[in-house]
């Protein structure tokens, strides 16, 4: 199993471009999670779905930030437009109900 | 509000000896528990698990308590090693976190040799 995939790995970015990190879960998983992890804060929860239905998205800091999951092994967070306080590192994770948590490598994500 | 914390940020430790890791949650309808560890540059890795109906589960090395009376958990590594050293993470799940997982804050776990 290749896991849980993200990409790009890393993305340098302008102020005020838009930003889309993709997220591929591991084949068979029915929930898929967005996490954002900065020293401050810590790793957060921003959004989660269930069988692709977003379940919880009071995560979500601000209307710049939208995700979607079209079909069950495809995700993606969008940042339109970015700020230099997006910066951060964001991962994806992917479970079977409440079990075989696996995260990706994340996506480092730089806007200047 | 539901927080899953740790007691301490840093844990240094000398290679051999038994580490202790703790973590306090608030939230008492959380049902399933994991540890991670998170090495530099790299995602959060799973460790152990332990669901709320045991108090006591064991790995390759580790050992996880669970003590529901005061909202406690701990990761209990034996015979440290440098390759442990890293972050863990307890994270928490159930209740109105649904499926998700709600992380602590991490503590730094370093190991000389």
């Amino acid at each position: 199993d290749a896991g849980v995939i993200q990409s790009p790995r890393h993305e340098v970015t302008e102020m005020g471009q838009e930003v889309t990190l993709r997220c591929k879960p591991i084949s068979g998983h029915n929930s898929l999670f967005w996490y954002r992890q900065t020293m401050m804060r810590g790793l957060e929860l921003l959004i989660y779905f269930n069988n692709n239905v977003p379940i919880d998205d009071s995560g979500m800091p601000e209307d710049r930030f939208s995700a979607k999951m079209p079909n069950a092994s495809f995700s993606t967070l969008k940042i339109q437009p970015s700020e230099p306080r997006d910066s951060a590192v964001y991962f994806c994770a992917s479970s079977l109900d409440r079990s075989g948590y696996t995260f990706g490598s994340g996506t480092r994500l730089t806007v200047v | 509000g539901e927080s899953v914390g740790l007691h301490l940020p840093t844990l240094s430790v000398q290679e051999g000896d038994n580490s202790i890791i703790n973590c306090a949650y608030s939230n008492s309808a959380s049902d399933y528990f994991i540890w991670y560890k998170q090495e530099s540059g790299k995602g959060p890795q799973f460790i152990i698990d332990i669901r709320s109906n045991m108090d006591k589960r064991q790995g390759q090395r580790v050992t996880v308590l669970l003590n529901k009376t005061v909202k406690h958990l701990s990761l209990q590594i034996a015979a440290t090693q440098p390759g442990d050293s890293a972050v863990y993470f307890c994270a928490e799940s159930g209740g109105q976190a649904g499926t998700a997982l709600i992380f602590g804050k991490g503590t730094t776990l370093s190991v000389s040799s």
